[in-house]
């Protein structure tokens, strides 16, 4: 199993551009995460999904939007990015939100 | 009442010494606290977890301390090892379904051989 793969791993965006962070799971979890971490801060969670088609926003939604069309798949997209946005971003999945498999992360710089 | 505030921010143990991490909670509903691990260039991993029906859990030299009085639990570790040298986040959640974890902001460990 290939466990929770994130693409790309970096990724460097002019301020106003678009961009989609790609997620998948091979593990047929329900339960899926997009995190951001700042440096010297915790992991703020951004959206969540508890299965295919449903989503809810998280602590720090605003400037993202997500899609669960499939078990699998769950995209992070960026409109209008803007230097506040810069971060490394997580993906994680589960079978209940009590213990996460995270992916290996997508460092975005905004300029 | 969802927060996690994790001490110190950063700490420097000698190879062989005791590192010890620790967070407090204010939402008594909390009733299960893992520790992540996470690696430079690299995602958090689950370490130890607790829930509060025990003061301790052990897993090898990792072991977690609880205190639901005071509201407290804490990471230690025995017998530092350079390979412990890593962030590591505590976090907390309920047994409510769509309740997702809150994480502390993090303790960046380094041992120093």
């Amino acid at each position: 199993n290939a466990g929770v793969t994130q693409t790309p791993k970096f990724r460097i965006l002019k301020i106003g551009q678009s961009m989609t962070l790609q997620c998948a799971q091979d593990m047929n979890h329900n339960y899926m995460y997009w995190y951001r971490q700042d440096p010297g801060m915790g992991l703020k969670l951004i959206y969540y999904s508890v299965g295919a088609g449903i989503t809810d926003k998280g602590e720090v939604p605003n400037g993202y939007n997500v899609s669960r069309s499939t078990t699998e798949d769950f995209p992070l997209r960026l409109e209008l990015a803007a230097p506040s946005q810069t971060s490394v971003y997580f993906c994680a999945s589960s079978y209940s939100p009590r213990e996460q498999y995270f992916g290996p992360g997508t460092r975005l710089t905004v300029t | 009442q969802q927060q996690v505030k994790q001490s110190p921010q950063s700490l420097i143990v000698q190879k062989g010494g005791i590192s010890i991490i620790n967070c407090a909670y204010e939402n008594t509903a909390f009733d299960y606290f893992p520790w992540y691990q996470q690696f430079p260039g690299k995602g958090p991993a689950l370490l130890i977890a607790i829930r509060p029906d025990v003061s301790e859990k052990k897993e090898g030299r990792f072991t977690i301390s609880f205190n639901k009085s005071a509201k407290q639990f804490s990471l230690h570790i025995m017998d530092s090892q350079p390979g412990d040298s890593a962030t590591y986040f505590c976090a907390a959640t309920t047994n409510n379904a769509g309740n997702m974890l809150t994480f502390g902001g993090g303790t960046r460990l380094m041992v120093k051989p």
